[in-house]
C-alpha cells in the first residue's frame, strides 16, 4: 500500500533555532517529492520539489533532502522564524498525477 | 497571476441538507482537483478532472458527493445529503497538467464545512 509517513506529528520550537522533519515513504513508482507549508486556515504552498536523481534542494531557510534508496526525505529549518509555525505536508507523486498526501508536522515556533 | 479561487470561505450548514462549493483554477490549468481535508490529517484526493474528464474518483463518495467540470475550467463539488462526518476543509487546487514536470498542484484557501 502506498503510504506517506511523517514525524514528529507535532513540534515546538524557540525562534532562532533549527529542526528536521522527517518523511519516509512507500510509494511505488515514486515520480518526484514535495514538502509544502500549510499556514492556518490557508491551503497548503510549495516549498521544495525533489526528483529521484536529486538528493537536495533549498529554497531560503529551507533545505530539503531526498534518499531515494532508503525511501526517507527530511526538511530542515535554519535559523526559525515565528511565521515558521505552520504544518509542513510531504507529498509523494506516485506515476505521473496521483499524490499520496502524509499528515503533517505540526510546527510552532515559540518567542 | 490570480492564484486558485474558492467560495464560500465558510459554510455551517445541518446535517441531511446540502451544500455546494465553487472553485476557478488557474487560468490555462488542465487538472482540477477537490481534496477533502479533515483536521490534524493530510488532504485526502475527492476527485480530479483534466479538462472536463474525470481522471480519478475512487475516493468519492458518490453516494453523496458529485462534481462537474461542465466546461473544462470551474468545478463545482457538492454533497447531497450531507452528514456530520462530512465537517473538513475542502480544498481544491490545479496544475499545468499531468506529468513529473507539470503536475505542481496550486492550492485554493479552501472552503471550511461545518456540519450540525
Amino acid at each position: 500500500k502506498n503510504q506517506v509517513e511523517q514525524s514528529p506529528q507535532s513540534l515546538i520550537i524557540l525562534e532562532g533555532k533549527n529542526c528536521t522533519l522527517q518523511c519516509n515513504y512507500t510509494v511505488s513508482p515514486f515520480s518526484n517529492l514535495r514538502w509544502y507549508k500549510q499556514d492556518t486556515g490557508r491551503g497548503p504552498v510549495s516549498l521544495t520539489i525533489m526528483t529521484f536523481s536529486e538528493n537536495t534542494k533549498s529554497n531560503g531557510r529551507y533545505t530539503a533532502t531526498l534518499d531515494a534508496d532508503t525511501k526517507q526525505s527530511s526538511l530542515h529549518i535554519t535559523a526559525s522564524q515565528l511565521s515558521d509555525s505552520a504544518s509542513y505536508i510531504c507529498v509523494v507523486s506516485e506515476g505521473t498525477y496521483k499524490y499520496i498526501f502524509g499528515t503533517g508536522t505540526r510546527l510552532k515556533v515559540l518567542a | 497571476e490570480a492564484g486558485v479561487a474558492q467560495s464560500p470561505r465558510y459554510k455551517i450548514i445541518e446535517k441531511r441538507q446540502s451544500v455546494a462549493f465553487w472553485c476557478n483554477p488557474i487560468s490555462g490549468h488542465a487538472t482540477l482537483y477537490w481534496y477533502q481535508q479533515i483536521l490534524g490529517q493530510g488532504p485526502k484526493l475527492l476527485i480530479q478532472f483534466q479538462n472536463n474528464g474525470v481522471v480519478d474518483d475512487s475516493q468519492l463518495p458518490k453516494d453523496r458527493f458529485s462534481a462537474e467540470r461542465l466546461k473544462g475550467v470551474d468545478s463545482t463539488l457538492k454533497i447531497q445529503p450531507a452528514k456530520l462526518e462530512d465537517s473538513a476543509v475542502y480544498l481544491c487546487a490545479s496544475s499545468l497538467g499531468i506529468g513529473a514536470d507539470v503536475n505542481e498542484a496550486f492550492f485554493g484557501q479552501g472552503t471550511r464545512l461545518t456540519v450540525v
